[in-house]
């Protein structure tokens, strides 16, 4: 079946720091990519979505290529700040799928 | 604007009671519906789907089900909690299947003692 397998957590950076977070993916359809994030005590909230291969998508200074070929789709971020304190996940659902599969998600705090 | 209501926000039940945690959606006409757990440190797992009243998909088996009573509301349930079933709770809901964003819930923290 469809899986996600993303950067094993937890990650602690300094502000100002780049970021990347892995993210790769098997299925054997075509494949919509999103980015979520949640803040604790809180549902995810969907950062962006990037539905055909080769395309770039971003947000908040987030961004994210959905690469068919290596089937993978890196979260990166030149420079983070205390607020990108979060989980981040890793998601992709098929076309005419009614699954929404997540990745193992990963913890990222951002030190001052 | 649409909004999406869990209630309760917290629960702790004794293991071998019964449970029901609920969801509103206002705002959406026809929403497909979901309800996800998430083990404490884990990944969002799909539980159940509906894409309209009275009709709902399992996607995994919990000893958990189930059901759409309104077009607006999503009712997730047991009649005997294990202690496997402690976690967060977080209904969500779409407009189309595939491709589109899901919307979530602030989510319940159910603790089974």
């Amino acid at each position: 079946g469809d899986s996600v397998t993303q950067t094993e957590g937890p990650v602690t950076l300094s502000e100002g720091t780049s970021l990347t977070v892995n993210c790769s993916y098997e299925t054997k359809q075509y494949p919509t990519l999103f980015w979520y994030v949640q803040y604790p005590g809180e549902g995810p909230q969907l950062l962006f979505k990037v539905p055909k291969a080769n395309e770039k998508g971003s947000n908040r200074g987030f961004e994210a290529t959905y690469n068919k070929e290596a089937t993978s789709f890196h979260l990166q971020k030149a420079s983070v700040q205390e607020s990108d304190s979060a989980v981040y996940y890793c998601a992709l659902s098929s076309s005419g799928s009614w699954q929404l599969i997540f990745g193992s998600g990963t913890q990222l705090t951002v030190m001052p | 604007a649409q909004t999406i209501h869990q209630w309760p926000v917290a629960e702790i039940k004794a293991v071998g009671s019964p449970l029901s945690l609920g969801c509103t959606i206002k705002g959406k006409s026809s929403p497909n519906l979901y309800w996800y757990w998430q083990a404490t440190g884990g990944t969002l797992q799909q539980l159940f789907y509906s894409i309209t009243v009275g009709q709902v998909e399992s996607v995994v088996q919990l000893n958990l089900s189930a059901s759409r009573p309104k077009d607006d509301q999503f009712i997730l349930s047991t009649e005997k909690l294990l202690l496997s079933h402690s976690g967060f709770y977080l209904c969500a809901w779409s407009l189309e299947r595939g491709d589109t964003e899901v919307f979530f819930g602030k989510g319940t923290r159910l603790t089974v003692v």
